[in-house]
Order: structure tokens, then sequence, then C-alpha cells
């Protein structure tokens, strides 16, 4: 069965830097786009960012431009997600989730989820 | 960068039809993916594509989609079946890029 399991929960200073795993089974791992969620407390879900397994290209909102960076590990099937100069606004649980199909607009969506990850940015 | 729109907040009676709304730009070019999501969970995928649920879904969620407007609607609503919704497509200006809507509180009264 397919599973997305994250990393554990994580405090840092405002200014430094987090990076979230999300370690994939049950499939695959080169064959499927990996999202990543963003979801602030009592706040709605904020896309990320993209990557492909595959041959690691990614894609980011453009609001994280710059402060992002995912990463792959193909050995390991496991995807990366760190997030630069962290402020308090950055608070928030993050989501990886599986695109079912990136190249069929009619097969799209994100059809499985990790955990979540809280991540408290706090001095 | 897209925009994708929901009412913040719909009530429906046990038992009774809602349907959510999301619109936007990018709606005219692709479809809209629905999520539901209960407190303290992960989002789950509802309605995929033109009208497709994944498996394990009830059949009371379907979707539809009109110019510029995605609807999710649940005939027959259940108690189990509040929860925030959000809808989520590619981004209309690079189709690279993905947004959520600003997402739909329903309560089951």
């Amino acid at each position: 069965q397919v599973q997305l399991v994250q990393s554990g929960a994580e405090v840092k200073k405002p200014g430094a830097s987090v990076k979230v795993s999300c370690r994939a089974s049950g499939y695959t791992f080169t064959s499927y786009y990996l999202h990543w969620v963003r979801q602030a407390p009592g706040q709605g879900l904020e896309w990320m960012g993209i990557i492909y397994p595959g041959g690691g290209s990614t894609s980011y909102a453009q609001k994280f431009q710059g402060r992002v960076t995912m990463t792959r590990d193909t050995s390991t099937s496991t995807v990366y997600m760190e997030l630069s100069s962290l402020r308090s606004e950055d608070t928030a649980v993050f989501y990886c989730a599986r695109e079912r199909n990136r190249y069929s607009i009619e097969q799209g969506g994100m059809d499985y989820w990790g955990q979540g990850t809280l991540v408290t940015v706090s001095s | 960068s897209s925009e994708l729109t929901q009412d913040p907040a719909v009530s429906v009676a046990l038992g009774q039809t809602v349907r959510i709304t999301c619109q936007g730009d990018s709606l005219r070019n692709y479809y809209a993916s629905w999520y539901q999501q209960k407190p303290g969970q992960a989002p789950v995928n509802v309605i995929y594509g033109k009208n497709n649920r994944p498996s394990g879904i009830p059949d009371r969620f379907s979707g539809s989609s009109s110019g510029s407007t995605a609807s999710l609607t649940i005939t027959g609503a259940q108690a189990e079946d509040e929860a925030d919704y959000y809808c989520n497509s590619r981004d209309s200006s690079n189709n690279h890029l993905e947004v959520f809507g600003t997402g739909t509180k329903v309560t089951v009264l």
C-alpha cells in the first residue's frame, strides 16, 4: 500500500532553516511527482512546490522562490523540503502529497498524503 | 498567479444537499480536484478530473464545472461530512504551478 511517512516535529529559531523529509513506499518512487503543501494554524492549504523524483526537476510557488529547496534521494525513496530564513509566520504543518498523474488533466490531483510535520518558529 | 475563491462557510441539514463552489480563471482550462480535511487530519482527495471519485469515497460526492466555476456537491449529507473542503487546480499562467482555493467550512446541522 502507498505510504508517505514524514519526519517529526521541529522547533526552530527565526532566521534558521528546516529540512522536512517524506519517505515513500508501496509504489515506484521515481514515477510520481510529489507536492509540498503548507498549512498555518487555523488557515487554509497553501501550495509550495513540486518535485519529480525521476529526474529531480522542481517548480516552486513564487511566494517561496529563493527560500525553498526540494530535493530527493532515490536510494531511500525520500524527498526533502528545506525552507530557509524562517520567520514566525512560517509556523505551520507541512505536508507532502503524491500527484496521481501529472501528465493527465483528467487524472490529476493529490491522491496520497503524508501525516504532516509541524514546524514551530519561535525565539 | 491564479486565485481560487470559495465561500468561507456553508451549512446543510442532515440528509440534504449542499453545493460548494470554487471560482477562478484557471478553471476554464483545468479541472479542479477537491479535498476534505477534518480537524487534525491530512486532507483526503474526494473528487478529481471531470467527476471521478477515488476508491472508498462515497457516491454522494460529485463534481461538476462550468466556465470559471467548479462545484462539489454532497447529496444526502451525513454528519461525518462536516469538514473543511478545498479545491485545487493548475495555475493558468504557468501550468507547472498549482493553487488551492480559500477553503469552505461545511457544517451539517
